[in-house]
């Protein structure tokens, strides 16, 4: 099966600092990742598809990059409502597995 | 509106059965992949399984012989039969819809607000 490994686990930032979570895979799967939001006691919340793509709806700040088995997402400038844990996840293959996630708190 | 709806978890003892439900609206389940996700208390989310718009179902290896995935077209609703549960399955189940643009996949884009199941004696 393939891993997936966030770092950092927990990320402690200021509103309007830029944040990079990064996501490892255990073998390459090319582009075939997601990210997601979730906030306590909601459901987790699609970001970004296809490593790169914005899901509609989804502020411009939020970004993802990467391919193979490094991907990285970006909050360009962090907002209040952005406090949450971020999980990414990939569907390479016929096992999708989530990251362990990262939370974002407040410095 | 796009939603789906978990209905069906409760309380279990060890090696007992339950079946979750989940209730689709603004779309239709059969034409879509659908997945269950789960979340034990304070930890990760994990895939526990999936269906096809085809028929074919996947499952994570910890459910794999226990747990199965199935929908009724009829009525618009996924379900996920478990059996044998283990106070390890205990979790928040949440019920998801994986978009396909043709067989791309494109992230899951609907979420339920997920049925909680503990399994203890």
């Amino acid at each position: 099966d393939i891993q997936m490994t966030q770092s950092p686990s927990t990320l402690s930032a200021s509103v309007g600092d830029r944040v990079t979570i990064t996501c490892r895979a255990s073998q390459s799967i090319n582009s075939w990742l997601a990210w997601y939001q979730q906030k306590p006691g909601k459901a987790p919340k699609l970001l970004i598809y296809k490593a790169s793509s914005l899901e509609s709806g989804v502020p411009s700040r939020f970004s993802g990059s990467g391919s193979g088995t490094e991907f990285t997402l970006t909050i360009s400038s962090l907002q209040p409502d952005d406090f949450a844990t971020y999980y990414c996840q990939q569907y390479n293959s016929y096992s999708w597995t989530f990251g362990q996630g990262t939370k974002v708190e407040i410095k | 509106e796009v939603q789906v709806v978990e209905s069906g978890g409760g309380l279990i003892q060890p090696g007992g059965s339950l079946r979750l439900s989940c209730a689709a609206s603004g779309f239709t389940v059969s034409s879509d992949y659908m997945s269950w996700v789960r979340q034990a208390p304070g930890k990760g989310l994990e895939w526990v399984s999936i269906i096809y718009s085809g028929g074919s179902t996947y499952y994570a290896d910890s459910v794999k012989g226990r747990f199965t995935i199935s929908r009724d077209n009829s009525k618009n609703t996924l379900y996920l039969q478990m059996n044998s549960l283990r106070a390890e399955d205990t979790a928040v189940y949440y019920c998801a819809r994986d978009r396909r643009k043709e067989t791309i996949f494109e992230g899951m884009d609907v979420w339920g607000k997920g049925t909680t199941v503990t399994v203890s004696s």
